[in-house]
């Protein structure tokens, strides 16, 4: 299973603060992409990285990835309130079959 | 900004019957998807979906699910004799070309099979 696995499954951090978030997968992959979850809702596209890059930005997200290890992380920094949601990565290989990981839950605290 | 838009937000099905949960794809993206996330679990790839056909499938997509894309804009998942543990939230998404673009997502339909 190509699956990602994000950890920690929770992260509870005062506004402000930095959030880090970690996935790794099992297969070769094409991209790996971050996807936002508010409760309720449905996905929001954050960033996407190819597996030829090593680093990312977007505004105040930093994306990394490292394919020897087969892991990205995700940075927020300076985070919001509004930042609370569940965090997924996504990968992508040969084919259009996208798998999602089990997602990191962020609590930011006003 | 263009969305993906679903219908029903919620659906209740009893036990066996069929249930069509319909979707809007953004109007110039080419390839659709659907997902499932049981609650408080990962989201589920289901089917990729191109020129009027299937592009991928996964294990879960089985023989009581299809797809069709019955006019220019809708895109539709059938499950046809619906199970108990069909109960989930169910995610279309779009895309302009294949998996190296951002996939857009729908709000999602909730399903639940009583």
């Amino acid at each position: 299973s190509q699956q990602g696995e994000e950890d920690p499954q929770a992260l509870s951090i005062q506004e402000g603060e930095n959030a880090t978030m970690n996935c790794s997968y099992k297969t070769s992959i094409n991209n790996l992409q971050w996807y936002r979850q508010n409760s309720g809702r449905g996905l929001v596209h954050l960033i996407l990285i190819r597996s030829n890059e090593r680093e990312k930005h977007s505004g105040r997200l930093r994306v990394t990835l490292d394919t020897s290890k087969k892991s990205s992380s995700l940075l927020i920094t300076a985070s919001r309130a509004a930042d609370t949601a569940s965090y997924f990565c996504a990968t992508a290989s040969t084919g259009n079959q996208f798998y999602f990981g089990t997602g990191t839950s962020l609590t930011v605290i006003p | 900004e263009p969305e993906v838009t679903q219908t029903p937000s919620h659906q209740v099905t009893q036990m066996g019957q069929e249930v069509i949960l319909r979707c809007v794809p953004i109007s110039n993206h080419l390839y659709f998807y659907w997902y499932r996330q049981i609650l408080g679990q990962k989201v589920e790839f289901l089917v990729s979906f191109y020129n009027n056909e299937i592009s991928e499938k996964s294990e879960i997509f089985d023989d009581q699910f299809s797809v069709e894309r019955p006019d220019g804009s809708n895109f539709t998942l059938k499950i046809r004799s619906t199970k108990l543990e069909d109960s989930a939230m169910y995610f279309c998404a779009s895309s302009v070309w294949d998996r190296v673009q951002p996939q857009h997502f729908g709000d999602g339909t909730r399903l639940s099979i009583l």
